[in-house]
């Protein structure tokens, strides 16, 4: 059984809608990711949190954008997503940032 | 120039065979650290071992085995007697620190490993 759990698992959503990818961490961890998984590219790291702050952003568009409001919690806001957003999200979680992360089971997102 | 090597893109065994699937990397640091993740089907990344920069060790547990050569900066990794179910993607990551006390994990693009019966 997963320590971080993500909802929804998989999200459909048109170019203009609104949604949100929710996040959980039962592990007491104080850092957390999002990551972008697509099937042509690498995994790629999109948002880190450590300690509830933003530590890293890695030129992701505008269009995505991270919330944390406690150390267990990670939400990321989808607006007006293109199709080539359409991906397998990932959160994650570490006890410290140097350590090994553990992963939700993600979200499969399809933009249409 | 990638930081994290992953040469074999696919490789496919038949069951029971040993099989190693290599990891190159790149840094400056003198402290670092080196994971291996499994990906199965169903999505989800699951952690297998992490490697500081400071202990050369290699690690074996059960049918999986780590062999670390910082001298050819490698971390290759291997599965004795191969099963069906250990069929997934695995991915070789890099955390490296990106300043202060922040550290960012690059991973490598992955090694399709297909066991048949």
């Amino acid at each position: 059984e997963t320590g971080v759990t993500q909802t929804p698992r998989h999200l459909v959503m048109g170019m203009t809608n609104k949604k949100s990818l929710k996040c959980e961490q039962h592990l007491g961890h104080n850092a957390m990711y999002w990551y972008k998984q697509s099937a042509k590219k690498p995994l790629e790291l999109m948002f880190v949190y450590s300690l509830e702050e933003r530590v890293e952003n890695n030129s992701v568009p505008s269009r995505f954008s991270p919330e944390c409001p406690n150390s267990s919690h990670l939400f990321l806001h989808l607006h007006t997503l293109q199709p080539e957003d359409s991906a397998l999200y990932l959160c994650a979680s570490s006890r410290l940032p140097a350590q090994e992360q553990y992963f939700g089971p993600g979200t499969r997102l399809t933009v249409t | 120039a990638q930081k994290v090597t992953q040469a074999q893109t696919e490789i496919s065994v038949v069951e029971k065979e040993d099989v190693t699937l290599d990891c190159v990397y790149e840094t400056r640091d003198t402290t670092y650290y080196l994971f291996w993740y499994k990906q199965p089907p169903s999505g989800e990344l699951v952690f297998l071992i992490r490697r500081n920069s400071f202990d050369e060790q290699n690690e074996i547990s059960g049918r999986y085995s780590w062999n670390f050569q910082k001298s050819t900066s490698s971390f290759n990794f291997t599965i004795t007697a191969s099963q069906v179910v250990d069929s997934a993607v695995y991915f070789c990551a890099l955390s490296e620190n990106s300043g202060g006390s922040n550290y960012k994990l690059t991973f490598g693009k992955g090694t399709l490993l297909t066991v048949n019966p």
